[in-house]
């Protein structure tokens, strides 16, 4: 049974290009969530989606970032017109259940995203 | 406002000695604590939580952490370190802010074991 699967480990984008990030939870969970770590940070929560809704997008920022799950396929984080400020580790979690405050998560091995 | 904290950057500790790593929350209600293990290049793992009942909580790979609630604290322990211990550790919260429930982290603690 594979785990939380994130691609690609590492990616390099130019200042102003677009980062495509991909996550495709664990067999039978519907529920994922993304979370950021900036450098010598912790992970920050961006949003947590169930299949083809957003639950909670309050930790993402207002302008260039964007996320879906769609019916078919893996969640997408969406980084338009990437600045310097956006290189971090982009993590992803997936859970069977919606969201509460007892369960942990599987986490995924992150997304390492430079922006040169 | 929530918060976790994680007040050493790195631990050192001797193979077979016994490890101790902080944390210390802020929370508004009862607290849900989670910690979580990030060896290099690999996702979080979690390892163990508190929800409520006996402060001791036991979790895997012989780690366990003590619930704290005068001193806010939930320090992660192991009675004798093992090198393949060394490894990022984080510390958690679960928060319901917006409706939902989503953990807060701390910065992490990075723990060496020296054979």
């Amino acid at each position: 049974n594979a785990g939380v699967m994130q691609n690609p480990r590492h990616l390099v984008r130019r200042r102003g290009q677009e980062a495509r990030l991909r996550c495709s939870p664990m067999k039978g969970h519907s529920h994922v969530y993304w979370y950021r770590q900036l450098p010598e940070e912790g992970l920050k929560f961006m949003v947590y989606l169930q299949k083809e809704n957003i639950i909670d997008e309050s930790g993402m920022p207002k302008e260039r970032f964007s996320a879906e799950f769609p019916k078919e396929g893996p969640s997408i984080l969406r980084i338009q017109q990437v600045v310097r400020g956006d290189s971090a580790a982009y993590f992803c979690a997936s859970s069977p259940l919606p969201s509460d405050r007892e369960d942990g998560y599987t986490f995924g091995s992150g997304t390492r995203l430079t922006v040169v | 406002a929530q918060s976790v904290a994680q007040p050493e950057d790195q631990v050192n500790v001797a193979e077979g000695n016994p490890l101790t790593v902080k944390c210390t929350y802020s929370v508004s209600g009862n607290p849900y604590l989670f910690w979580y293990v990030q060896y290099p290049n690999r996702g979080l793992q979690f390892l163990l939580k508190y929800i409520t009942g006996d402060n001791l909580v036991k979790g895997s790979y012989g780690f366990e952490a003590e619930f704290n609630k005068s001193q806010t604290s939930f320090h992660l322990k192991k009675p004798s370190a093992l090198v393949s211990d060394s490894a990022l550790y984080f510390c958690a919260v679960k928060s319901d802010t917006s409706g939902t429930y989503k953990y807060i982290f701390g910065t992490g603690t990075r723990l060496k074991v020296l054979a």
